[in-house]
């Protein structure tokens, strides 16, 4: 199995703040990486896909980046609703894996 | 637009099999691939297996003795059948179709999610 490993696991900031996050997977997955949003007793929400195409209707200051094993996740300027926890996930081989979780909180 | 609703018993007895339903509306089940995916309760998320319509099937290693996913197009729903379930088997049931394109593969959309308790 693809091991994905997000750091940080949590982080704090504030409205406005730019933030980035961060993806590693234990051995090349190319561009099959995506990113999904979760909000507290919601379902995840698909962000990024391929890396670092934005899916429709996502807010532009998410932004995607990366290939091979290293990824990044950036919000450029942090709004009230994106406090919530972001997944990233191969898709490269089966079994299909996410990362551990970074949980965004208010600071 | 497509969305996904799951259904079944929100509380399964240990040893038991779990069972539930995706129904998907506003499109067809045909000519796409349906994943499951689950959450334990405050931990993160495990992909469980994938359909696709023409009859293949996909399972995480970690489940595949106990997994079935399998389809009904006159229907147009998917459904999960987990056997034997433990404890840890407690978590957020999610349905979600499961995107497959040249450039790469992702999950959207995803249904709300059910919650499974397995306990006596």
């Amino acid at each position: 199995d693809i091991q994905m490993t997000q750091s940080p696991s949590s982080l704090s900031a504030s409205v406005g703040d730019g933030v980035t996050i961060s993806c590693r997977a234990s051995q090349s997955v190319g561009t099959y990486l995506n990113w999904y949003q979760q909000r507290p007793g919601r379902a995840p929400e698909l962000l990024i896909y391929s890396a670092s195409s934005l899916q429709s209707g996502v807010p532009l200051r998410f932004s995607g980046s990366g290939s091979g094993t290293d990824f990044t996740l950036t919000i450029s300027s942090l709004q009230p609703e994106d406090f919530a926890t972001y997944y990233c996930q191969q898709s490269y081989s089966t079994p299909k894996t996410f990362g551990q979780g970074t949980k965004v909180e208010i600071k | 637009q497509v969305q996904l609703q799951e259904s079944g018993p929100g509380l399964v007895k240990p040893s038991e099999t779990l069972s539930l339903t995706c129904t998907v509306s506003g499109g067809s089940i045909s000519s796409h691939y349906w994943s499951w995916i689950r959450q334990p309760p405050g931990k993160g998320l495990e992909w469980i297996g994938y359909f696709y319509y023409g009859g293949s099937t996909n399972y995480n290693p970690s489940l595949k003795s106990r997994v079935t996913i399998s389809t009904d197009t006159s229907k147009n729903h998917f459904s999960l059948k987990l056997t034997s379930v433990t404890g840890a088997d407690t978590a957020v049931y999610y349905c979600a179709r499961d995107q497959v394109k040249p450039t790469g593969n992702w999950f959207d959309p995803w249904g709300q999610g059910t919650l499974v308790t397995v306990s006596s």
